[in-house]
């Protein structure tokens, strides 16, 4: 199946600093990658859609200059979080969208990347 | 605006059979998922219905119905493993998944 992988699995970071986030397909070619947020208790919230060669689509109120996606090949796509603050510390993770018969249009979704920033 | 809706959270026993319902109203309809997500985990698909009726999996069904903008996932001999939170995401006309809250499942002995 279809196998989605994120690296790193947890970081913690001082306020200031800038962290990346991978996401990989692992087995397929992805077109298409998706950043979400999650806080706790909360739903997935869409940051962004990434497409392999061109520039990724931000969703309203997400600041593309402060969360920097790059989707440079058909299997890595990557998040990177500039000028940490605290309030960014969140659950971040990414999917692919899969294109097949049984379920058009599926997203398979990466183990997630635990944001702190202290 | 696009809006959907599912139960906060809901409390069955280990056993038993739970439905868990979800409403919707989007700028057109391609399809719905469910997802599975465990608490500080990644969603895990669950089902995807596309037209009206009952989608059986194991333990697991799918119900839609497009006309009421309406599903159901259905759990049933429940497990304490079933303990999570349950995802209702819709395919839009733009071909986007719009996401519910997602209804909290506890399951008790």
């Amino acid at each position: 199946g279809a196998v989605v992988s994120q690296h790193p699995s947890w970081v913690i970071c001082k306020s200031g600093t800038s962290v990346k986030i991978e996401c990989r397909s692992l087995d397929f070619q992805a077109t298409t990658m998706f950043w979400y947020r999650q806080f706790p208790k909360q739903s997935l919230m869409l940051m962004a859609t990434s497409n392999e060669g061109s520039k990724a689509t931000y969703e309203q109120g997400v600041e593309k200059d402060k969360f920097l996606i790059n989707h440079a090949s058909l299997t890595l796509s990557t998040l990177t979080v500039t000028s940490a603050h605290p309030e960014d510390s969140s659950f971040y993770i990414c999917s692919a969208r899969v294109v097949h018969e049984g379920a058009p249009y599926e997203q398979y979704f990466g183990p997630g990347t635990r944001l702190t920033v202290t | 605006g696009q809006n959907i809706d599912q139960p906060t959270e809901m409390t069955a026993t280990e056993g038993a059979i739970v439905q868990i319902n979800c409403t919707y109203q989007t700028s057109g309809f391609n399809g719905l998922f469910w997802y599975q997500q465990h608490a500080g985990e990644a969603p895990t698909f669950l089902s995807y219905n596309v037209l009206d009726g009952l989608e059986e999996k194991g333990r697991f069904s799918s119900f839609l119905s497009r006309s009421k903008g309406y599903s159901y996932l259905l759990l049933k001999e429940l497990q304490m493993k079933d303990s999570a939170s349950y995802l209702c995401a819709v395919l839009d006309s733009n071909y986007q998944l719009i996401w519910g809250a997602g209804t909290k499942l506890i399951i008790k002995p």
